[in-house]
């Protein structure tokens, strides 16, 4: 049973470099999201997708921008990579009326 | 403004003994509750919630006690055990199933169980 999967596990970026980060979920569930946690930190919310082709700004959206064709996918793109989005990045799923919230493995990105 | 918090970055117990963990939150509109566990290198899993029209929920070695009037919540393990050692991060929502709900992270307790 595979979850949420995401992809890559591990990248360094260089500053100005753009990128997507892939979430797949195989569920079925309608809601997915994108945190970012900091060292030390709790996880903030980058976006959040309620359904296909639905998406909306989480608390610190900017320098993100994200899809939402199908159920399954929710990819993350970073475009002009800075140093500020290192970090680690989970991507998580909700089935529609539940309240628990399933997170990937991570991925942690480095930009220098 | 942090809505949730864990005021206790780390915490050591003895094997066997109770954990506690504790979690505040100042959002009054938060209705749902969820304890997370991190291990390194991995992705958070769901241990346990609590609605707010509870003040208990058990599972297991897993206990969440709520107390709404103190805006204040808290995890007991009993025993604790070594495999139980990694990050718990408290977690509040708002709109419980809804559309809009999204969870609110404190910034973590990391737990050890010594031997």
């Amino acid at each position: 049973n595979a979850g949420v999967t995401q992809t890559p596990k591990f990248r360094i970026l260089k500053i100005g470099q753009s990128m997507t980060l892939q979430c797949t979920q195989d569920m079925n569930h309608n809601y997915m999201y994108w945190y970012r946690q900091d060292p030390g930190m709790g996880l903030k919310l980058i976006y959040y997708s309620v359904g296909a082709g639905i998406t909306d700004k989480g608390e610190v959206p900017n320098g993100y921008n994200v899809s939402r064709s199908t159920t399954e996918d929710f990819p993350l793109r970073l475009e002009l990579a800075a140093p500020s989005q290192t970090s680690v990045y989970f991507c998580a799923s909700r089935p529609g009326g539940g309240n628990t919230i399933y997170f990937g493995e991570g991925s942690w990105l480095t930009v220098v | 403004d942090q809505q949730v918090k864990q005021n206790s970055p780390s915490l050591s117990v003895q094997e066997g003994r109770i954990s506690i963990l504790n979690c505040d939150y100042t959002n009054s509109m938060f209705d749902y509750f969820l304890w997370y566990k991190k291990y390194p290198a991995e992705g958070p899993t769901f241990l346990i919630s609590i609605s707010s029209i509870k003040d208990k929920n058990e599972d297991g070695r897993f206990t969440v006690f709520l107390n709404k009037s103190a805006k204040h919540l808290s995890l007991h393990i009993v025993p604790s055990q070594p495999g139980d050692s990694a990050v718990y991060f408290c977690a509040a929502s708002a709109n419980s199933g809804g559309s809009n709900y999204k969870l609110t992270f404190g910034k973590g307790t990391l737990l050890t169980v010594n031997p």
